[in-house]
This record gives C-alpha cells, structure tokens and sequence, in this order.
C-alpha cells in the first residue's frame, strides 16, 4: 500500500539556523498538508497545499516558514530561522481530492529539536 | 471556532475486552466529517475510522465501532476485543470542508494501554 514518507525522521539543529523538512506524498494526491505536534500536546494544522500554492495557513505558519514542491514528488517545509519553540514532530500528509476521498494519509514524522 | 475535545487523556483496557474513547466537538457546520486515528509507539498515524456527518448510520471497521450523536455533537469509538497491538494514542479529528480546502482539528488525544 502507497505510504507518504518523511525524511529525515530526527532533526537536531541550533537556534537560528535553517532546516528543510522532506516528505514524498503519495504518488497520485493532490493536496498536501505539515501538521506540527508539540511533545504532550495536540496535533495542529500548519499549512496546505494544492496546485502549487498554499491553499490555508495557520496563525503559527509565519514567514519564517514556506513549503514548496520542488521537483514533482518532493514536498518540503522550511523554517528559515529556527526558534526554540520550533521543537516539534512534524507531520506531512496528502489527500486524493475531495469528498470521501479526501482523508489525509500521514507520513511517520520528523522529530525537529531546536537547540 | 470548530474545538474538538477528549476528556480521557489515559485509559486502560484489558486484552480482549471492550473499550469506549470519548469525542465530542463543538461546530456551527452542517456538513462535516469525523475520523479516528491510531498513533501507534512507532509515531504514524494510522486512520481507524470515520464518519461522515450527513449520514445516520454508525461507522463499523471489524473492531472498531463509533457512536456518532450529531444533536449531542459526540463521537465514540469503540473498540471490541481489545488486542495488545491496538496499544496507541488515539484522536479524534474534525474535517471541515470548505470551498477550496480541507484540514483536520484534532483532539489533545487518549493514550490507550492494552494489559495482557
């Protein structure tokens, strides 16, 4: 069965710098998502993505981040400067389309820790 | 706002018996959808079930059952037969569908021990 995959799946990075998170969303999905969890806390929507643009962001999505699809396939978050608060799983998922289709798939996630 | 709310943040069950997760929501929406995930140790999240909210009947997957109350804005889900591996967070999510663009409101989640 097609599974979105996250790469990499532990990021340790300092204060300041920039990070890149990957995702391979499954093949034939259009609509892309990150989701950000909190260690201990809930999940929550950062941003979507569909036909090249963002499509909703959250209050938390500011400008120190940005998502794009690079190539086709890849999909990826940047956080320009990272935050200690930036700690986080990150979860990617994607979605057929519309309708019942439109259940999002999620990747395992990568563990961010900002230091 | 829509909110989604789990008042159980830890429960236990042992293997094979039944279990109930509870869900409920606060939403002006008619229209809408409701999902289960499992996150098992391993971290994905795994859809379980879910409902949509138009239509009466109560989602079943094998073990897994929901009770949906629409007036009462609730969403169960059962678990019948309880096996070690259904061991996980489990949350609930809120679909809301919009003109261009869909996204999940989760619950804070129940973490799940299955007792051998």
């Amino acid at each position: 069965e097609p599974e979105v995959t996250q790469t990499p799946s532990h990021q340790v990075t300092q204060m300041g710098q920039e990070v890149i998170l990957r995702c391979v969303p499954i093949s034939n999905h259009l609509y892309f998502y990150w989701y950000r969890q909190i260690l201990g806390q809930k999940v929550e929507f950062l941003v979507s993505f569909y036909n090249n643009e963002i499509s909703e962001k959250s209050e938390i999505f500011d400008d120190q981040f940005s998502v794009e699809r690079p190539d086709g396939s890849n999909f990826t978050l940047k956080i320009r400067s990272t935050k200690l608060e930036d700690s986080a799983m990150y979860f990617c998922a994607s979605s057929e389309g519309t309708g019942l289709k439109e259940t999002q798939y999620f990747g395992p996630g990568t563990r961010l820790l900002v230091l | 706002a829509q909110t989604v709310t789990q008042s159980q943040p830890e429960m236990s069950v042992q293997e094979a018996e039944t279990v109930t997760l509870s869900c409920t929501y606060d939403t002006s929406e008619s229209n809408y959808y409701l999902f289960w995930y499992k996150q098992p140790p391993s971290r994905q999240m795994i859809l379980v079930i879910r409902q949509e909210a138009y239509k009466q009947q109560n989602a079943t997957e094998n073990r897994f059952s929901v009770n949906f109350q629409k007036a009462a804005k609730s969403f169960s889900l059962k678990i019948s037969d309880s096996q070690l591996g259904d061991t996980a967070m489990y949350f609930c999510a809120f679909m809301k569908l919009t003109s261009g663009t869909y996204k999940y409101i989760f619950g804070t989640g129940t973490r799940l021990k299955v007792l051998a």
